[in-house]
């Protein structure tokens, strides 16, 4: 069975520019969520989809938002990029969402803002 | 609010050794818990998983995690270190019974000394 995949792997832009990642989760997964990994904030919690309904939302501005398609695959989407944001944006996938079911997660995608 | 926390941001254990990774956590009701291990460019991976039942809980690799519930903990352990333990460990927790999102520690750096 296929891991999580994401591209694009590595990101380079400039202040102001928006920005679009993709998640193809596993097959058969339903449920996708992402996160920002960062050497000082570890792992933050973005947002959770399952079966294309945003389920829960971490605390990040608007600028972050995300989709989810009848597929299962799921984007993110960045506006207006900042040189924080520069990040691994890492996506999980589970059989279900929340409760006890593990994540299992993409190799990530490196974003560096410049 | 749900919180946990990794109060060691690295950990140095010579090879052989046993080592222990802690962990604690706050939630509000009754947790899932989770260990998930990240080697140098590489996703994360689960490791293993405290529901409920059995207050020790065995993984791969080798990995055990005893959860207290008294403590709030779920620390981490193997009994005979390897070096290509080497790696990023982050514990995370969920609220059983709020199903909320998932929360990550901020993760610990496990250094293996030959």
């Amino acid at each position: 069975k296929a891991g999580v995949t994401q591209t694009p792997r590595y990101l380079i832009k400039t202040r102001g520019q928006q920005v679009t990642l993709s998640c193809s989760p596993i097959s058969g997964h339903r449920s996708v969520s992402w996160y920002q990994q960062t050497p000082g904030q570890g792992l933050q919690f973005l947002f959770e989809y399952f079966s294309e309904t945003q389920r829960n939302k971490g605390n990040f501005p608007g600028r972050f938002s995300g989709r989810q398609f009848s597929n299962s695959r799921s984007e993110m989407n960045v506006s207006t990029l900042e040189l924080g944001d520069s990040a691994l944006y890492l996506c999980a996938s589970s059989f279900l969402a929340g409760g006890p079911n593990e994540q299992f997660f993409g190799p990530g995608t490196r974003l560096t803002v410049l | 609010a749900q919180s946990v926390a990794q109060p060691e941001d690295q950990v140095n254990v010579a090879e052989g050794n046993p080592l222990t990774v802690k962990c604690t956590y706050s939630v509000s009701g009754n947790p899932y818990l989770f260990w998930y291990v990240q080697y140098p460019n590489r996703g994360l991976q689960f490791l293993l998983k405290y529901i409920t039942g059995d207050n020790l809980v065995k993984g791969s690799y080798g990995f055990e995690a005893e959860f207290n519930k008294s403590q709030t903990s779920f620390h981490l352990k193997k009994p005979s270190a390897l070096v290509s333990d080497s790696a990023l460990y982050f514990c995370a927790v969920r609220d059983m019974n709020r199903d909320d999102k998932i929360i990550f520690g901020k993760g610990t750096r496990l250094h293996i000394l030959p």
